[in-house]
């Protein structure tokens, strides 16, 4: 497996919950952290989530992640208009000695 | 402010070759590993190289390795990938990026690589 698994769409309405789920490997997920990236339609991808739970400045306390095991999920709690993108997980590979992207989540609200 | 600006991308014919820049700004360029990550026309993020803070140690994903090849410059600055052999499937937007504990922290706004004769 050279991907990590996303759900492929999700979507919600504004001021609901909406989680995506990411799947992966010991040799990713499983030994190194998760990161999670948003990309904003016609713009670069941007760090939202990194370190498993950890936002950079400026991300909104509305995007939580988590991580057990080879798993991991990334929640949205009160939806916003705004916050229609796609959403990457992504992972070191032990390896692959490669950097692992998810296979992508349409957020549409 | 960081700053990440790719420069490069273009038209070539399957076969040819291209070289891509990324200027860095804002911070200190050789205290960041480098890498360079490609979204093909309606697809998702896809991993392309890995470049360490002196330029020895380097990664490739499987799709192009033996074509390309990545490395930097620190007294200027700036991360390349030279692009041979290319394929039609190489068509995509090309973006540098900073890689500091596993998280791709800044990313630049892209260059366009079209394979196609």
């Amino acid at each position: 497996q050279s991907v990590l698994t996303q759900p492929p769409s999700a979507s919600g309405t504004p001021g609901q919950r909406v989680s995506i789920s990411c799947s992966g490997r010991t040799s990713n997920i499983g030994s190194n952290t998760i990161n999670w990236y948003q990309q904003l339609p016609g713009t670069a991808p941007k760090l939202l989530i990194y370190k498993n739970n950890q936002r950079p400045s400026g991300v909104p306390d509305r995007f939580s992640g988590s991580k057990s095991g080879t798993s991991a999920s990334l929640a949205i709690s009160g939806l916003q208009s705004e916050d229609e993108a796609d959403y990457y997980c992504a992972a070191w590979d032990d390896s692959l000695n490669g950097y692992l992207f998810g296979t992508g989540t349409k957020v549409t609200v | 402010e960081v700053h990440l600006v790719e420069s490069g991308g273009g038209l070539a014919q399957p076969g040819g070759s291209l070289r891509l820049s990324c200027a860095a700004s804002g911070f200190s360029f050789n205290t960041y590993e480098m890498n360079w990550v490609r979204q093909a026309p309606g697809k998702g993020l896809e991993w392309v190289s890995y470049i360490s803070l002196g330029g020895s140690t380097v990664y490739y994903a499987d799709s192009v390795k033996g074509r390309f090849t990545i490395s930097r410059d620190n007294a200027k600055n700036s991360l390349f990938l030279q692009m041979d052999s290319l394929r039609a499937e190489d068509t995509a937007i090309y973006y540098c990026a900073t890689l500091w504990e596993q998280q791709l922290d800044y990313w630049g706004q892209g260059t366009l690589v079209t394979v196609s004769s």
